[in-house]
């Protein structure tokens, strides 16, 4: 089964600066997707960004962009510039690409707070 | 826009009492699905269903049941709630296949067991 771990239970960072967070997993997998979502105070579950390890460019959406090390099973999220309104709780994810079930695997989450 | 609503966003109820969480989509998804949020525990899955009347075992399925009579359509039963099953439930719905493409999310219903 896969695990996804996040070991950092919280974070904070100055409006306008960069903040990275971090997410390891394991699988014996070769072929699969990892996601970062947001949850805001809203509870509303947001997509951020999303990779398939086939590929080895890292994924970049505006301010937020990945680092994703396949060999070392690490996928951390890189947020610059952050604005008041990227607080909020960061999960990172991850999804076997065989089968049609496309069940998600969570890690345990990261408080963002956002510092003015 | 996919849309993916929950049937109550607070819920209060009693222990031992029987317990419906109501979830519908409006973009004709095979796959559905129901997991549990709790603090430093992530989300959870329950229990997911790939087509109406088939239901598959999530990582917590006890104390849960789950009906799909419909497509649009996904329920989570507990038979007899417990404290324990105080927490926030987020339902999702995906296309089956393969691809990028996410699960889209629910509002979620923040259940209280007293």
């Amino acid at each position: 089964a896969q695990t996804v771990t996040q070991s950092q239970p919280e974070m904070s960072v100055q409006e306008a600066e960069t903040v990275t967070l971090s997410c390891t997993y394991d699988t014996s997998e070769s072929d699969y997707y990892l996601f970062w979502y947001k949850q805001p105070p809203s509870r509303q579950m947001i997509l951020v960004i999303r990779q398939e390890a086939y590929k080895q460019q890292n994924a970049t959406e505006n301010r937020f962009s990945v680092n994703f090390q396949k060999a070392a099973k690490s996928f951390s999220l890189k947020i610059s510039d952050s604005q008041l309104g990227d607080a909020a709780m960061y999960f990172c994810a991850y999804r076997s690409a065989a089968g049609s079930a496309r069940q998600l695997t969570f890690g345990s989450g990261t408080q963002l707070t956002v510092l003015p | 826009d996919v849309k993916v609503t929950q049937s109550s966003r607070y819920l209060v109820k009693r222990t031992g009492e029987k317990v419906f969480l109501e979830c519908v989509q409006d973009m004709d998804h095979e796959n559905m699905f129901w997991y549990r949020q709790d603090p430093g525990l992530g989300l959870r899955l329950i229990y997911f269903s790939y087509d109406v009347k088939m239901k598959e075992k999530g990582d917590i399925p006890e104390g849960y049941s789950v009906s799909r009579e419909k497509k649009e359509r996904f329920s989570l039963i507990l038979e007899s709630a417990s404290t324990n099953q105080t927490s926030m439930y987020l339902c999702a719905s995906i296309q089956a296949g393969v691809g990028t493409d996410t699960q889209y999310f629910g509002p979620g219903t923040r259940l209280t067991v007293l």
